[in-house]
């Protein structure tokens, strides 16, 4: 597709279910990264993928929380025993260039809701 | 600690109105500086990015100015138009910003444009 695509738009579930989300990247882009926006709040920094790997898995909230990328292409974003506080819109991004050089191109991000 | 700050927190304009949103960061050394327009329930959207030789970059009715010396940077809008309502974020890149993705994110400046 021409821009980042993600899946699924929403996503509601119970406290203590697993969650997965989907990042489809900008073809060709090597960089991939996953973000959190909370309801008024900034966006807040996940983890970044250049090609497959993840040179920094610390900004991930706390080891409920992975990611994996396979083929340099899709990505995606696993929350374990979710909780409450994990409500929040996740937003993947694509670039073409380096880390913190290349133009970020973002998907309309997936909406989650934890009851 | 690196820091992005955005002012004002909110703005309300009439249509057809101009308004400067201004951005101040510590982030150091600098990379670029980049200007986002989110819509509601949108992924953010590049408008601008400038290195620190740019003092001034345009895009439409959009133009960003930036002084890498006082570490400012504000974004000008001209001729409002209701689709303008949307929240501004500033970001700014360097190889110690933010975390691995050497991005600091500022909280955004939420802007309504009133007919």
């Amino acid at each position: 597709g021409a821009g980042v695509s993600q899946s699924p738009s929403n996503k509601v579930t119970e406290k203590g279910k697993d969650v997965e989300l989907r990042c489809d990247p900008i073809s060709g882009h090597t960089a991939l990264y996953w973000y959190r926006q909370s309801l008024g709040q900034g966006l807040e920094f996940l983890i970044y993928f250049q090609g497959n790997s993840a040179p920094d898995k610390s900004g991930l909230p706390s080891d409920r929380f992975s990611a994996e990328r396979t083929g340099g292409s899709v990505s995606t974003l696993t929350i374990q025993r979710t909780q409450q506080e994990d409500s929040a819109v996740y937003l993947c991004a694509s670039s073409s260039g380096g880390r913190s050089t290349g133009e970020l191109f973002f998907g309309e991000g997936s909406r989650l809701t934890v009851l | 600690k690196n820091q992005v700050e955005q002012s004002p927190q909110s703005l309300i304009i009439l249509e057809g109105k101009n308004c400067t949103l201004q951005c101040n960061y510590t982030v150091s050394p600098f990379s670029n500086l980049r200007w986002y327009k989110q819509d509601t329930g949108r992924g953010p959207v590049s408008l601008t990015i400038m290195t620190f030789s740019e003092n001034t970059k345009s895009n439409g009715r959009y133009t960003a100015t930036l002084d890498a010396d006082t570490k400012q940077s504000s974004l000008h809008i001209t001729a409002s138009q209701l689709s303008d309502s949307a929240s501004y974020i500033c970001v700014v890149s360097g190889p110690s910003g933010g975390g691995a993705d050497g991005l600091t994110f500022g909280k955004g400046t939420h802007l309504i444009i009133q007919p």
